[in-house]
């Protein structure tokens, strides 16, 4: 089991690009969870996901979008990058009602 | 919705002695409470976890107490040890569809000296 696997790892982005983050767990979890992690703070949550085809918004979802088009996936996406948007993302899963799994998180700078 | 409050924010502790992390929390509906250990660079990690029908659960040197009346609950680690030392978020959980809606309080830094 590789658990919850997040690709890049480290990403810089010049204002306006775009780009995705992957996110894939091979547990079988229907939740998952993608939060940011500003220097210093605690984890917020952006979106999250009850199973495939289902998505809704967490505490800070403005500049994202995500889709879950399988149990096993759930990309984030900026469209148009800003310097508000550096951050660590951790993409998450978990079972009904039980303890959340991470990935180890990707390291995005907006320059 | 729920607002999670972690008290200090740093925490300096000689080795041996004990720590004691507070948290508070809004929504009485919150029924699920765990603790994470972030190391520096590292992915939050489950250290322990108690939910709203227990006041209290130990697991060797790490004990969590709940006070659902006050909306209060804490972690403790006795003995510490330098490894000890990494940045701890508590969280409460909002029942949603039987799902983990977790909000995170701040943080603290527990620095373990030798």
């Amino acid at each position: 089991n590789a658990g919850v696997t997040q690709t890049p790892k480290f990403r810089i982005l010049k204002i306006g690009q775009s780009m995705t983050l992957q996110c894939t767990q091979d547990m079988n979890h229907n939740y998952m969870y993608w939060y940011r992690q500003d220097p210093g703070m605690g984890l917020k949550l952006i979106y999250y996901s009850v199973g495939a085809g289902i998505t809704d918004k967490g505490e800070v979802p403005n500049g994202y979008n995500v889709s879950r088009s399988t149990t096993e996936d759930f990309p984030l996406r900026l469209e148009l990058a800003a310097p508000s948007q550096t951050s660590v993302y951790f993409c998450a899963s978990s079972a009904v009602n039980e303890k959340l799994f991470f990935g180890s998180g990707t390291q995005l700078s907006v320059l | 919705g729920e607002n999670v409050e972690q008290h200090p924010s740093t925490l300096s502790v000689q080795e041996g002695d004990s720590a004691v992390i507070k948290c508070t929390y809004s929504d009485s509906a919150s029924n699920y409470f765990p603790w994470y250990k972030q190391e520096l660079g590292k992915r939050p990690q489950l250290i322990i976890d108690i939910r709203s029908n227990v006041g209290e659960k130990k697991d060797q040197r790490i004990a969590v107490t709940l006070n659902k009346t006050a909306k209060h609950f804490s972690l403790h680690i006795t003995e510490t040890q330098p490894e000890d030392s990494a940045v701890y978020f508590c969280a409460a959980s909002t029942p949603w569809d039987a799902g983990n809606m977790l909000t995170f309080g701040g943080g603290t830094r527990l620095m373990v000296k030798p």
